[in-house]
């Protein structure tokens, strides 16, 4: 089975400074790991994906995340956040079972808040 | 880049009736849809996986004949919600793969806001 974790429900931050959410997974199979950004009301939206290859993954608006299978975490980061960065943040694992198909195993997401 | 749309945005229905959601691949091919579900401030969960041509993959504690789904082409899936209850109101949201993309890529439909009332 599959699992993602995101221990932060919600991280305050200042305008401006640097920010990392947090991602766990856990899973028995190859790996595929994604970051989502979803705006209230709205679909969700691609901020990076790890596939294979270089373990450090650079996204659209600024974000980074770091792929480390030794910790089995995938971590975002942004150096400097600003007001339109606050949203709902989600991880997801998909794993290559052989099936071809399969849904992205979503964890709870992270309500990252930016103050003035 | 590949696109789903999805509609309709928001839907209000009585308790009782039927409502539709469809899901479109734009500007690719995909034979497998994915539907979620998503419960205010609650991570997606995934409902079913739905396969053009064949019956749809549902996940364990999903009711399979409240929420019907059709893959009937390669560009649209349709979620349909039989006599909604107001515990049924919550945001659907549809995922669609890219068959043609070498990479592994998922693109997300703007999602349905459903109330049952």
């Amino acid at each position: 089975a599959q699992s993602v974790t995101q221990l932060d429900s919600q991280v305050p931050v200042f305008e401006e400074a640097p920010v990392e959410l947090r991602c766990n997974y856990s899973s028995s199979v190859s790996v595929y790991l994604f970051w989502y950004v979803q705006y209230p009301n709205q679909g969700l939206q691609l901020l990076l994906k790890y596939l294979s290859g270089s373990t450090l993954v650079k996204g659209i608006n600024g974000f980074e995340a770091e792929f480390n299978k030794s910790q089995t975490s995938f971590h975002l980061r942004k150096p400097s956040v600003h007001i339109s960065d606050t949203a709902e943040y989600f991880c997801a694992l998909g794993g290559d079972s052989g099936g071809g198909a399969d849904g992205l195993t979503f964890g709870k997401g992270t309500h990252l808040i930016i103050q003035p | 880049g590949a696109v789903v749309s999805q509609h309709p945005s928001r839907v209000i229905c009585k308790s009782g009736t039927s409502v539709k959601i469809e899901c479109r691949s734009l500007d690719f091919q995909a034979t497998t849809m994915f539907w979620y579900r998503q419960f205010p401030k609650q991570s997606l969960m995934l409902m079913a996986t739905s396969n053009e041509g064949s019956k749809a993959t549902y996940e364990q504690g999903v009711e399979k004949d409240k929420f019907l789904i059709n893959h009937a082409s390669l560009t649209l899936s349709t979620l349909t919600v039989t006599s909604a209850h107001p515990e049924d109101s919550s945001f659907y949201i549809c995922s669609a793969r890219d068959i043609g993309r070498i990479t592994y890529g998922y693109t997300f439909g703007s999602g349905t806001r459903l109330t049952v009332v």
